[in-house]
């Protein structure tokens, strides 16, 4: 399989705790986006890089969360202490240029209990 | 105005029907836009892509009108493996140069019922 995965697929974890979330791109794909999405509501952006430079972040993106790309390949996306209000699904998609078409992965579910 | 906003839905709909979502923007510099299809519990997956006046691919046709700002996605003879939620896409530029990130409506479902 060629295209964006993402691991764990699945985590449930309890306040307080931190986790991290992989993403692998598309092999040769410049561009990575973090995106979340929650129940009945589109995925909202929240960070991208571009190679291994993160150059924006949205204001969702509270100092509680960091992510990382540092080889220019696969990412991380870390939540520390988190809050039941981080439930959600946590997107990954990357794309060849700025404005190529956006591939994303099957995301990670977490639940924060 | 919000930046995207869709059709509320659901949408159940008969086999065979034709059905239509509309989608409006805020932003009129907005230049591309995007139908993408997300099955439940599932990651979106792009359906159409809008570059001008619209686009057209076999039973899906994507319409835009750039004075009213609106996005429109037709649907013609419903499958039932068309139900999903159809979400429209608007992309926008960040604060950084090359800055690219997509705005997403929060979607419509569509049942389509045999």
């Amino acid at each position: 399989d060629t295209g964006v995965s993402q691991d764990p697929r699945h985590k449930i974890t309890k306040r307080g705790q931190n986790v991290t979330f992989r993403c692998d791109p598309i092999s040769e794909h410049n561009r990575l986006y973090w995106y979340r999405q929650t129940l009945g509501q589109g995925p909202e952006f929240l960070t991208y890089f571009q190679n291994e430079a993160q150059l924006e972040k949205s204001r969702l993106l509270s100092d509680r969360f960091s992510a990382e790309r540092p080889k220019g390949s696969f990412s991380t996306l870390e939540i520390q202490r988190t809050e039941q209000g981080d439930s959600a699904m946590y997107l990954c998609a990357s794309s060849l240029g700025p404005t190529d078409t956006q591939y994303f992965g099957p995301g990670t579910r977490l639940t924060v209990l | 105005r919000k930046e995207v906003e869709q059709d509320p839905g659901p949408f159940n709909v008969p086999e065979g029907a034709t059905v239509a979502f509309n989608c409006t923007y805020s932003n009129s510099a907005s230049q591309s836009f995007f139908w993408y299809r997300q099955d439940c519990r599932k990651e979106p997956k792009l359906l159409m892509s809008v570059y001008s006046s619209g686009n057209e691919d076999g039973r899906f046709t994507a319409q835009l009108n750039r004075a009213s700002q609106y996005i429109s996605l037709l649907i013609r003879d419903s499958k039932l493996s068309d139900s999903a939620t159809y979400l429209c896409v608007v992309p926008r530029s960040g604060s950084g140069a090359g800055s690219y990130q997509l705005t997403f409506g929060k979607g419509t479902k569509l049942s389509v019922i045999p």
